[in-house]
């Protein structure tokens, strides 16, 4: 079965904090993406990695993918009010014909 | 550059009522698909279609139907709602399928529909 568990679920956590959510995936896969979606919105793309050892970074987000081990990590440096929204990785498993399958999403409030 | 564009945005519906949403990209973009977000459950695949002229079935298909006459447009059909399918629906498109490149997904507005 293929499977993207992501957690937290939810986040909570101060500014200026510095946390990591975790992705985790059941098979084989050839990229790995995280998405941002911000309340009543639509999702907008944050990092696409390919390959293992990747690391993406954006401002105050840090992305790397460890393929081996079936795991990406999303790490938030000194986090601010505006990073709040919901995180959602989404991984191709391109044994499966490329389906692309969503985590649930880590829904992550940066309290000031 | 409009991107990906759904309509309706909002739309409330009977049980048993049919209707279609609309999604259109003018990316010339050859990927396009239809997910549903639950809360809790992430985004689950409904179709897709790696072409004109061509489509297949997600992981949640049943209840919906897809065509795709066009590269530009894909609208998807309920033939007959059910409260079930109460969801916020999103367009997403990319250039290719998924076998080059990074094809990242381009997201629509989505659009909420309610069956009562």
């Amino acid at each position: 079965e293929l499977k993207v568990e992501q957690n937290p679920l939810f986040l909570s956590m101060q500014e200026g904090k510095n946390y990591t959510i975790y992705c985790n995936y059941s098979t084989t896969s050839d990229r790995l993406y995280w998405y941002r979606q911000d309340p009543g919105k639509s999702l907008e793309s944050l990092f696409v990695l390919l390959s293992n050892g990747a690391v993406k970074q954006e401002g105050r987000l840090m992305a790397s993918l460890d393929t081996k081990a079936r795991l990406s990590t999303l790490h938030i440096t000194a986090a601010v009010h505006d990073l709040s929204a919901t995180y959602f990785c989404a991984v191709n498993f391109m044994e499966y014909g490329n389906k692309l399958v969503f985590g649930a999403g880590t829904i992550l409030r940066v309290k000031s | 550059n409009a991107g990906v564009t759904q309509t309706p945005k909002f739309q409330v519906l009977k049980t048993g009522q049919s209707m279609t949403l609309q999604c259109a990209q003018d990316m010339n973009h050859e990927y396009m698909s239809w997910y549903r977000q639950d809360p809790g459950m992430g985004l689950r695949l409904i179709h897709y279609s790696v072409g004109a002229g061509i489509t297949d079935q997600g992981e949640v298909p049943n209840g919906y139907n897809v065509s795709r006459s066009t590269t530009e447009d894909f609208p998807l059909r309920l033939l007959s709602a059910a409260p079930s399918q109460t969801s916020v629906y999103f367009c997403a498109s990319s250039l290719t399928g998924g076998l080059s490149g990074a094809n990242v997904l381009t997201f629509g507005a989505g659009s909420r529909l309610t069956v009562l």
